[in-house]
């Protein structure tokens, strides 16, 4: 089925620890984007990708890098892991306009101990 | 910048009533974009309805529809025939048509559905 795939689904760092969080979508959208969710709130945005070769920071991408491989695959790596970091991350991908809504990936939820 | 506010944390419904969930939002645009998205427990995001604002008539899908006030900046969804699998979190979101890539989201609304 078309969507998007997020890869792990679940994950448990050390603090310190790095990791990359991947994610491919095949519904041919030009734009993806990484959130967090953390209990009690909303989608916060980490980092997003407007178009293939282009990245930008969103509302929260401190300890986070990101890179759009290609059109399908957006990752997202934390460097060295922290505990504020504990979360659920989403990714998901739109058309340019982002009018039909955006198509999200299942979640990975993240522990850093 | 905008923000969007969805006023009650918590709403219950008895299953097969109907329950309207409030959304408001404060824009200086004229043109954007409206979603409700549904989050179940398996915390799937999932696109219940969207609404594009200079469309005056109200968007429908199912037994899920809108009562979109432009004027007011008031987006409610109302979820008629209420079944045990519409529990979930509610999120309204906003977009703007211009060239802005965020969703900025509401803080949720969690729907409980009484058997």
């Amino acid at each position: 089925n078309a969507g998007v795939t997020q890869t792990p689904k679940f994950q448990v760092l050390k603090t310190g620890q790095s990791m990359t969080l991947q994610c491919a979508q095949d519904m041919n959208h030009n734009s993806m984007y990484w959130y967090r969710q953390d209990p009690g709130m909303g989608l916060r945005l980490i980092y997003y990708s407007a178009s293939e070769g282009t990245t930008d920071k969103g509302e929260v991408p401190n300890g986070y890098n990101v890179s759009r491989l290609n059109k399908r695959e957006f990752s997202l790596r934390l460097e060295s892991a922290a505990p504020s970091q504990t979360s659920v991350y989403f990714c998901a991908s739109s058309e340019v306009s982002g009018r039909y809504g955006y198509t999200f990936g299942s979640g990975t939820r993240l522990t850093v101990v | 910048a905008q923000t969007v506010t969805q006023s009650q944390p918590e709403m219950s419904v008895q299953e097969a009533e109907t329950v309207t969930l409030s959304c408001t939002y404060d824009t200086s645009e004229s043109d954007y974009y409206l979603f409700w998205y549904k989050q179940p427990p398996s915390r799937q995001m999932i696109l219940v309805i969207r609404q594009e604002a200079y469309k005056q008539q109200n968007a429908t899908e199912n037994r899920f529809s809108v009562n979109f006030q432009k004027a007011a900046k008031s987006f409610s969804l109302k979820i008629s025939d209420s079944q045990l699998g519409d529990a979930a979190m509610y999120f309204c979101a906003y977009r703007s048509a211009d060239s802005n890539y965020q969703l900025i989201w509401g803080a949720g609304t969690k729907l409980i559905i009484k058997p």
